[in-house]
């Protein structure tokens, strides 16, 4: 069974549209997150989140919105797409917040034409 | 926040030598260091992992060492063979609870020459 599952494997879409990735996570860990790794490889966290807290990265732009039903799912929406948008998003868990290794999915490829 | 800086970009070295990628971090408060591999196309994992209060820590080809003084780790490689090839990342975290995230260093392409 897959640890973190996200889906769709790759998205492509239009600018101005709206989009989202679903992640699950069957690890029974308390905190999910979501990446972005852009063109140059360089992995940066745009949200983490527990059944305490919300973290946002100050320069995630507000287009992007996590929303999580349950603390197995925590889904990316993306409102007003953008070119700038296109790169491989991750989602990850771990067993308690950043101290503890994190658990990847295998990556969702946005392509923004 | 925390800034974590990785060298070198990219790294070549013959099958068998040795390879050594280089971290900094700027939070002394960060106490835990992992190293993630990334194979073209596949997700990165986690290779290993140290927090301050251990110096040195090694798993068979793999050791990494911490200078919590000078705020800098290092990966070490040995006996490198081909399936190392990859990008490495360095991480940094000082989160001792809730939803802190992992900052990334920005990784370096580990090229191994047949």
């Amino acid at each position: 069974d897959t640890a973190v599952s996200q889906t769709p494997k790759y998205l492509v879409t239009q600018m101005g549209n709206d989009k989202s990735i679903k992640c699950e996570q069957n690890l029974g860990h308390d905190t999910m997150y979501w990446y972005k790794q852009d063109s140059k490889k360089f992995l940066k966290i745009m949200f983490s989140y527990n059944n305490k807290e919300l973290i946002i990265n100050e320069t995630v732009p507000n287009r992007f919105s996590p929303k999580s039903p349950d603390k197995a799912h925590l889904n990316l929406h993306i409102n007003s797409l953008e070119l700038g948008d296109s790169a491989v998003y991750f989602c990850a868990s771990s067993q308690e917040g950043g101290q503890t290794p994190l658990h990847f999915g295998n990556g969702t490829r946005l392509t923004v034409t | 926040g925390e800034n974590v800086e990785q060298h070198p970009s990219t790294l070549s070295v013959q099958e068998g030598d040795s390879a050594v990628i280089k971290c900094t971090y700027s939070d002394s408060a960060s106490n835990y260091f992992p190293w993630y591999k990334q194979e073209l196309g596949k997700r990165p994992q986690l290779i290993i992992d140290i927090r301050s209060n251990v110096g040195e820590k090694k798993d068979q080809r793999i050791a990494v060492t911490l200078n919590k003084t000078a705020k800098h780790f290092s990966l070490h490689i040995t006996e490198t063979q081909p399936e190392d090839s990859a990008v490495y990342f360095c991480a940094a975290s000082k989160s001792g609870g809730g939803a802190d995230g992992l900052t990334f260093g920005k990784g370096t392409h580990l090229i191994i020459q047949p």
